[in-house]
């Protein structure tokens, strides 16, 4: 079965500041890989996804991510954090389709004025 | 726009009352889920359709039931709700093999 794990339950940076956000994945065959955002009472918002192909994905808001099968890894990055991204970030694994997601338990991000 | 929409978006229920949430979708997507999501942790799947097949996860349990009366629309029907219902409640949808798309979430309180 998949799994993913998100090591970092909170994080806290100051506007304009990078940001890393760390996923590892456990899943037999070429996963399929999701970044979803969610803000406090709503629903979540896809960032990027990756299926196959080029391993540097990008996604919305100035989002990206990048997959390394050697370290199992799908680390999503922003080069430089705006307020308005505080919000929970979930790194997801698709099995054989996406049609069944895991979802890692979270990482909450702060950012600091 | 293209989207999930659910209603409520808030609900009240009683402790054993009956309570039905409602999705609905714009997108035409064959594939409809079903998440509970409790305070502070990751969104968990309850069931999803593709199409009018029912899958219903392993854990889920007796008292949550879903129906899917055409592609636009589902219902997540709690027969007797508990305390420990009270979660966010999430519809999704996708096309198979294609990534999910969530609608805003019915947050359910029971007193």
């Amino acid at each position: 079965a998949q799994s993913v794990t998100q090591p970092d339950i909170h994080i806290t940076v100051s506007e304009g500041a990078s940001l890393e956000l760390r996923c590892n994945y456990s899943y037999g065959a070429t996963p399929y890989l999701f970044w979803y955002v969610q803000s406090p009472g709503q629903g979540l918002q896809l960032l990027l996804k990756y299926f196959s192909g080029d391993t540097l994905v990008q996604g919305i808001k100035g989002f990206e991510a990048e997959f390394k099968r050697s370290q199992s890894s799908f680390n999503l990055r922003k080069p430089s954090v705006h307020w308005s991204d505080a919000a929970e970030y979930f790194c997801a694994v698709g099995a054989g389709t996406a049609s069944k997601l895991t979802f890692g338990t979270g990482t909450r991000l702060q950012v600091t004025l | 726009d293209a989207m999930v929409i659910q209603n409520p978006r808030y609900q009240v229920t009683q402790f054993g009352k009956p309570v039905t949430l409602s999705c609905s979708q714009t997108l035409n997507h064959n594939v409809m889920y079903w998440y509970q999501q409790k305070s502070s942790q990751a969104p968990k799947l309850l069931f999803h359709y593709y199409d009018k097949d029912f899958n219903n996860e392993a854990d889920t349990p007796d008292n949550f039931q879903s129906r899917r009366p055409n592609t636009s629309f589902c219902f997540l029907d709690i027969r007797s709700p508990g305390l420990g219902d009270a979660a966010m409640y999430l519809c999704a949808t996708s096309r198979v093999g294609y990534e999910q798309y969530f609608g805003p979430g019915t947050r359910l309180t029971v007193t």
